[in-house]
């Protein structure tokens, strides 16, 4: 167990909807990270937050939004769904920025999109 | 930009033996570091090991080892005792330090089967 939750596990919904995914960082860490596992892309970095403030981008699109709370807690937002955006989204966390530290990983939530 | 390539999409390992996982990354940073992840087949990406590219030394946890080779900009993973519970997709990943906060850059996996 890595410390970071994800909510919910599993996640099916319909073309045009829109979901939020949930992510509890480990205890102390101020750094969120959300990322995308599909079969064509593979493992793609899409945004980063640090103690509340985007702190990196990577190739997420405009239809995607997050944000980290006070909590530090995480939500990705996913609007106007289309099927290729059925992948595992996972959330990960260290303690810092852009030290060594590795990344932990929560379990990943499973989107489905019909 | 930065890229991870890992060249072997399977690989096939006896029980007890030694398997070696290639990793081959590109960077223009001087300071980056480099990570192995096992995936299993439920899912969660399990951190095995870490190493800087100012480390001299290459870095071992257990029954793994990374073997450096700065000059080839190489991280091979090299898995000793092969167990069958090792049978998953292993993720190469680039860090690099003090560029746009630390996200990692993974490379395609390899799937590795460890056979009884």
């Amino acid at each position: 167990d890595s410390g970071v939750t994800q909510t919910p596990k599993h996640l099916i919904t319909a073309t045009g909807q829109r979901v939020t995914l949930r992510c509890s960082p480990r205890s102390g860490d101020l750094s969120v990270y959300w990322y995308q596992q599909s079969l064509d892309q593979g493992l793609q970095f899409l945004i980063q937050y640090y103690n509340g403030e985007e702190r990196a981008k990577g190739n997420i699109l405009e239809r995607f939004s997050a944000q980290q709370f006070p909590d530090l807690h995480s939500e990705l937002n996913l609007s106007s769904l289309e099927l290729g955006d059925s992948a595992l989204y996972f959330c990960a966390s260290s303690e810092l920025a852009g030290d060594y530290n590795e990344q932990f990983f929560g379990p990943g939530t499973r989107l489905t999109v019909l | 930009a930065q890229k991870i390539t890992q060249t072997q999409p399977g690989m096939f390992v006896q029980e007890k033996e030694a398997v070696t996982l290639d990793c081959t990354y590109d960077t223009s940073d001087q300071s980056y570091g480099l990570f192995w992840y096992k995936q299993p087949s439920s899912g969660e990406m399990i951190f095995l090991i870490y190493q800087g590219s100012y480390d001299e030394q290459n870095a071992t946890e257990g029954r793994y080892s990374l073997n450096f080779q700065k000059a080839r900009k190489s991280a091979n993973l090299v898995i000793s005792a092969s167990q069958l519970g090792d049978s998953a997709m292993y993720f190469c990943a680039m860090r690099e330090v003090y560029n746009q906060g630390g996200k990692l850059i993974f490379g395609q996996g390899t799937e590795l089967s460890v056979k009884p």
